[in-house]
């Protein structure tokens, strides 16, 4: 199975800052990476497909970028309703889930 | 609009059994695969089944495999995860979602709790 690990597991942040979050899997998945944003008592949201696509309606302060084994999702400008937790996931083989990293107001 | 709703969660002793099910809306049901994705409370989000359109793809997380079984049908729009010899670890959120490789459409989930 694929195993995916996520850097760091929280982070504080203000608005306006440049946020990074990285993603590693165990083995090659090629581009097969999408980034989900979830708030508390909501389900996921999808934000980046394909390691790097942006789903439409997302904001273009969110960006994703690798390929591979490592990934990387890059938000430009942190706002407010930011705040949450982004997950990593493969869907190069079955589907596996980074632990998540929880954005939080410094 | 893309509607998906989850249904049949409660609350159940070890050892039980539940069925959940998840009605879709607002697209052609038979041309996606589809997948259910738990989060315990607190927890991260843990992918454990996906089925292709016409049920002969399926797979299974070690977690649950032997014990859940997922099925849908086409005609009904429906999605369905039998679970059996429930354990508390198995409490969790259920949602289902629409997967193409991503999953771009996701229920409002459905809770499980196993204790006695």
């Amino acid at each position: 199975d694929i195993q995916m690990t996520q850097s760091p597991s929280s982070l504080s942040a203000s608005v306006g800052d440049r946020v990074t979050i990285t993603c590693r899997s165990s083995q090659s998945i090629s581009i097969s990476l999408n980034w989900y944003q979830q708030k508390p008592g909501t389900a996921p949201k999808l934000l980046i497909y394909a390691a790097s696509n942006l789903q439409s309606g997302v904001p273009s302060r969110f960006s994703g970028s690798g390929s591979g084994t490592d990934f990387t999702l890059t938000i430009s400008s942190l706002q407010p309703e930011d705040f949450a937790t982004y997950y990593c996931q493969q869907s190069y083989s079955t589907r596996t889930f980074g632990q998540g990293t929880k954005v939080e107001i410094k | 609009q893309v509607q998906l709703v989850e249904s049949g969660g409660g609350l159940v002793k070890p050892g039980g059994s539940l069925r959940l099910s998840c009605a879709a809306s607002g697209f052609t049901f038979s041309d996606y695969y589809m997948s259910w994705i738990r989060q315990a409370p607190g927890k991260g989000l843990e992918w454990i089944s996906y089925i292709s359109h016409s049920s002969s793809t399926i797979y299974y997380a070690d977690s649950v495999k032997g014990r859940f079984t997922i099925s849908r049908d086409n005609a009904k729009k429906s999605l369905y995860l039998q679970m059996n010899s429930l354990r508390a670890e198995d409490t969790a959120v259920y949602f289902c979602a629409r997967d193409q490789g991503i999953s771009d459409y996701w229920g409002q989930g459905t809770l499980v709790t196993v204790s006695s």
